[in-house]
C-alpha cells in the first residue's frame, strides 16, 4: 500500500532563510508525487508535480523538489523564505494504475518569522 | 484556469438535519472527489466519482452519501448530521488518468459546523 509521511507538523524559518519541508513516501511502483499549498481558509493549490520526467522539479513561487528514489524522499525547498510563504503544505502520492486514491500526508504548517 | 466552486464557505446546521454540500467544476473533468480535512489528520477521502451516476466509497463514507447527476456537479449529503461531522469539506476534480495521474484541482472548502 502507498503511504506518505511528512516529518514535522510545524516548521519555523526566518524571512530570507532556506525552507526545507520533508516528505517520504512508500510505494511498490514508481510513484507520481505532488506538493500542494493551502493558505488560510482556502483550498489546496498545486505547487509542483513529479511524473518521472526529471528528478528535480521546479514549481510556482520559487519552490522546487527533488525526487530521490534511494531515500524514498520528495523534499520541498525554497532558497529564501518570504512572509507570504506562511501556509500549510501537503505532500501527496498519486494513484497507481487501476486505482483512484490520492494519499496525502498530514501536512506541515510553515511559519515565517520577520 | 480550472474553477471548482463550492456553494458555501461557511455553514451552520443542527444535529439530525439533512445537509447538502454542492460542488461544481467547469473543466469537463471526469473525476470528482469529496474530502474531509481535520487538524493533524490531513485529507481523508469520503467519496469519489469517475463518471455521471458512478461513485466509489473512500476511506470514511459512513454517514455520508453522494450524487452526481451531471458531469460538472458533485453533491455530498449528510443524511443526519452529527456533531462529529463538524469539519472542513473539500471538493476536488481532475481528468481521468491519461497515462499518469494528474493533479487535483480544489475548491475553497466549506467549513461546516454541526450544533
Amino acid at each position: 500500500a502507498q503511504s506518505v509521511t511528512q516529518l514535522g507538523s510545524h516548521v519555523s524559518v526566518s524571512e530570507g532563510a532556506l525552507v526545507l519541508l520533508r516528505c517520504n513516501y512508500s510505494s511498490s511502483v514508481p510513484p507520481y508525487l505532488f506538493w500542494y499549498v493551502q493558505y488560510p481558509n482556502q483550498g489546496l493549490q498545486l505547487l509542483l508535480k513529479y511524473t518521472s520526467a526529471a528528478t528535480l522539479v521546479k514549481g510556482i513561487n520559487g519552490f522546487e523538489a527533488e525526487f530521490k528514489k534511494s531515500e524514498t524522499s520528495f523534499h520541498l525547498t525554497k532558497p529564501s523564505a518570504h512572509m507570504s510563504d506562511a501556509a500549510e503544505y501537503f505532500c501527496a502520492v498519486g494513484p497507481t494504475s487501476g486505482t483512484y486514491k490520492y494519499i496525502f500526508g498530514t501536512g506541515t504548517r510553515l511559519k515565517v518569522l520577520a | 484556469d480550472v474553477k471548482v466552486t463550492q456553494s458555501s464557505r461557511y455553514l451552520v446546521k443542527r444535529t439530525g438535519e439533512k445537509v447538502f454540500l454542492e460542488c461544481v467544476q467547469d473543466m469537463d473533468h471526469e473525476n470528482m472527489f469529496w474530502y474531509r480535512q481535520d487538524p493533524g489528520l490531513g485529507l481523508r477521502l469520503i467519496y469519489f466519482s469517475y463518471d455521471v451516476k458512478m461513485k466509489e466509497k473512500g476511506d470514511i463514507p459512513e454517514g455520508y452519501s453522494v450524487s452526481r447527476e451531471k458531469k460538472e456537479r458533485f453533491s455530498l449529503i449528510l443524511e443526519s448530521a452529527s456533531t462529529n461531522q463538524t469539519s472542513m469539506y473539500l471538493c476536488a476534480s481532475n481528468h481521468r488518468d491519461r497515462g499518469f495521474p494528474g493533479p487535483q484541482h480544489f475548491g475553497d472548502g466549506t467549513r461546516l459546523s454541526i450544533l
